[in-house]
């Protein structure tokens, strides 16, 4: 499983685009990147998914590269209830769990 | 459509005893993965079950801890002779099949363990 690098933790304001960047040098050529996101005394919950180029949907956007060594999660107009933590992810389609780094614990600022 | 239940939310246990955590999964799932989460660590996987077998333990302590996924009712992850390292937030994820690229894992809030 590809090894991702992500920033520990960042703070932005409300209504900001906040932009959070992952690192996977290693990525393969099967692998997908998927995000969560995790709220304190709750379960993770999938955001978005991606393999190469845009990925948009209701929460966020996901863009990678054309080497697709790194991805950015961008979270349009932020609020206080986006403070959580976010979980990059690599994996191959064969995989059959997914391993958790640390993540990146967003602190959203009135 | 419910999702994932685990119970309890809340655990306390005393060192030597046994712990029972409950997950039933999301109607229509058949696949369960259980994670242990530290304090201000991130999720670190213990194992994956179907209906009636374990597919990757790979995760999971060899001594004291045991999972299992029966046909019938809820999975449980047992651990036994608690000891205080064992004091973390416990989660369950299903999948309807296993094939994590199309369908994303769906979380538990979790059952938090403390051992006295």
């Amino acid at each position: 499983l590809a090894k991702t690098t992500q920033p520990i933790s960042m703070d932005s304001y409300e209504g900001q685009e906040v932009n959070i960047t992952c690192s996977h040098n290693n990525i393969a050529t099967n692998d997908y990147i998927t995000w969560y996101q995790q709220f304190p005394s709750q379960g993770p919950r999938f955001i978005i998914q991606g393999y190469k180029t845009k990925v948009t949907n209701e929460v966020a956007s996901l863009f990678i590269p054309a080497d697709r060594k790194s991805s950015t999660l961008s979270l349009p107009r932020v609020s206080l209830s986006d403070t959580a933590v976010y979980y990059c992810l690599v994996g191959d389609i064969g995989d059959d769990k997914i391993i958790f780094g640390k993540g990146t614990r967003l602190h959203i600022l009135p | 459509n419910a999702g994932v239940m685990q119970n309890p939310r809340h655990l306390v246990r005393r060192r030597g005893q046994e712990a029972r955590l409950r997950c039933s999964p999301m109607k229509g799932h058949s696949h369960v993965y259980w994670y242990r989460q530290l304090p201000e660590e991130g999720l670190k996987f213990m194992v994956y079950l179907q209906k009636e077998n374990i597919i990757d333990e790979s995760g999971m302590p060899k001594e004291r801890f045991s999972a299992e996924f029966p046909k019938e009712g809820p999975s449980i992850l047992r651990i036994q002779q608690v000891v205080r390292g064992d004091s973390a937030a416990y989660f369950c994820a299903s999948s309807p099949n296993g094939e994590l690229r199309v369908s994303p894992l769906h979380f538990g809030n979790g059952t938090r363990l403390t051992v006295t």
